[in-house]
Formats: structure tokens, C-alpha cells, sequence
């Protein structure tokens, strides 16, 4: 079955640097990677996703990269804002079957 | 309701009661997930349903986990003889289609089991 691993755990910037997460995956039939953001006593929210017949995806401050050849995609955040602060979890999976999560990222952005 | 919604949102069980958490998932959506987060975790899969049919419960850790959707929509999964270990949060998800659609999840159930 599919294996997700995430890093870092954690990740503290300032206000207004970029934020990098990077997963990688370990089924190679995957075609679809969510990202989702977690608020402390919430649960999982939607905040990008991309398919495999994409390389790149952007909205507004927020980006995926997907690079199946080597099974990973990152998550990019740029000029963060102490709202981004949250945890961030990637997933994985193919046309029905259930999604596999990472372990998760604890962003802190700092003013 | 615009989303998911779980009830209750908290529950505390003592050791070997059963207990039943319910999921109402957004209105018209095909398919329905259950997920378990333990304390600093992702969430892990436990089973899902595509209207009334529950197509995987390959994540259920026990037989003590039972998870229903008798009318293709309200699901409600029960755990018997609850055990500490079964202390986590319960996440229930619905996607409008099958397959990979964007999953919309609940704020959760967190259960406790003193």
C-alpha cells in the first residue's frame, strides 16, 4: 500500500519568509496529492491539490510541485503570515482508494 | 448544514464501555471516510463507505471497531469495550464523487477512555 513520509515535523520562520514542506511516496499508481491545514480543535481543511497530469499549481501565496519521476511534491508558502500558522499534512492516493496522510508539519510563523 | 458535522464532539468513556460516534456528512456526497488522529499524528484510515456500500474497512484496528451507513447518508461508527489506546480524535470525511476528489472533513470526535 502507500507510503507518505513529510519533512520537516516542525518549521519556524518570520513573518514574511517562504515555507517549504516536502513529501515523498512510495506508490507509483498515486495520482492525486491534497494538501490539507489543520487548526488547533479542527479538523483538516483543503487548502491545494494537484494530479499527476500536472507539474506545478498556484493560488495566490500558495504553490505544489509534483515530480512523480522521483515520487515527491512540495508545498511552498510564500510571504507568510501568522495566520499560516498550523499544522500542514500532504496525502496521497489513486481513483478509489482512501487517502494516505504524512505525519504532518507544525508551522510557526513569528511577527 | 454547509459541512460535515460530528457529534459529539467530545467523549469520555471509562475502560470497556461502547460508545457511538455519528457523522453527518454534506448533503448528496457519495462517499464517506473515517479516519482516527492520535495526539501529534496525521490521520489514518479506518474505513469507507460509497453511498450505503462500505467498500474498505481494511484500517478498522479490531473487531471492536463497526462502522455503518444504513441509508447512504448519517454514519455512525461504534466502538465496544472501549481501551485506552482507543483514546484519539475520529474524523469523518465525505467527496461528492468516488475516487479522488477533495475530501471536506468534520472538526472531529475526541474521545478519551479513562
Amino acid at each position: 500500500g502507500e507510503n507518505v513520509e513529510q519533512h520537516p515535523s516542525t518549521l519556524s520562520v518570520q513573518e514574511g519568509d517562504s515555507a517549504v514542506i516536502k513529501c515523498t511516496y512510495s506508490d507509483s499508481a498515486s495520482n492525486y496529492f491534497p494538501w490539507y491545514k489543520q487548526e488547533l480543535g479542527k479538523g483538516p481543511q483543503l487548502i491545494i491539490d494537484i494530479r499527476s497530469n500536472v507539474g506545478e499549481k498556484k493560488d495566490q501565496r500558495i504553490a505544489v510541485t509534483l515530480n512523480k519521476t522521483a515520487k515527491h511534491f512540495s508545498l511552498h508558502i510564500t510571504e507568510t503570515q501568522p495566520e499560516d500558522s498550523a499544522v500542514y499534512f500532504c496525502a496521497a492516493n489513486q481513483a478509489g482508494t482512501a487517502l494516505i496522510f504524512g505525519k504532518g508539519t507544525t508551522l510557526s510563523v513569528s511577527s | 448544514g454547509a459541512g460535515v458535522s460530528q457529534s459529539p464532539r467530545y467523549k469520555v468513556a471509562k475502560r470497556g464501555q461502547d460508545v457511538a460516534l455519528r457523522c453527518d456528512p454534506i448533503s448528496g456526497h457519495v462517499s464517506l471516510f473515517w479516519y482516527q488522529q492520535a495526539l501529534g499524528q496525521g490521520p489514518e484510515f479506518l474505513t469507507y463507505f460509497q453511498n450505503e456500500a462500505q467498500l474498505d474497512k481494511s484500517g478498522l484496528p479490531s473487531d471492536r471497531f463497526f462502522a455503518e451507513r444504513p441509508e447512504g447518508s448519517v454514519s455512525t461508527l461504534k466502538i465496544q469495550r472501549t481501551q485506552q489506546e482507543d483514546s484519539a480524535v475520529y474524523l469523518c470525511a465525505s467527496s461528492a464523487v468516488p475516487g479522488n476528489s477533495p475530501l471536506h472533513f468534520g472538526n472531529g470526535t475526541r474521545l478519551t477512555v479513562t
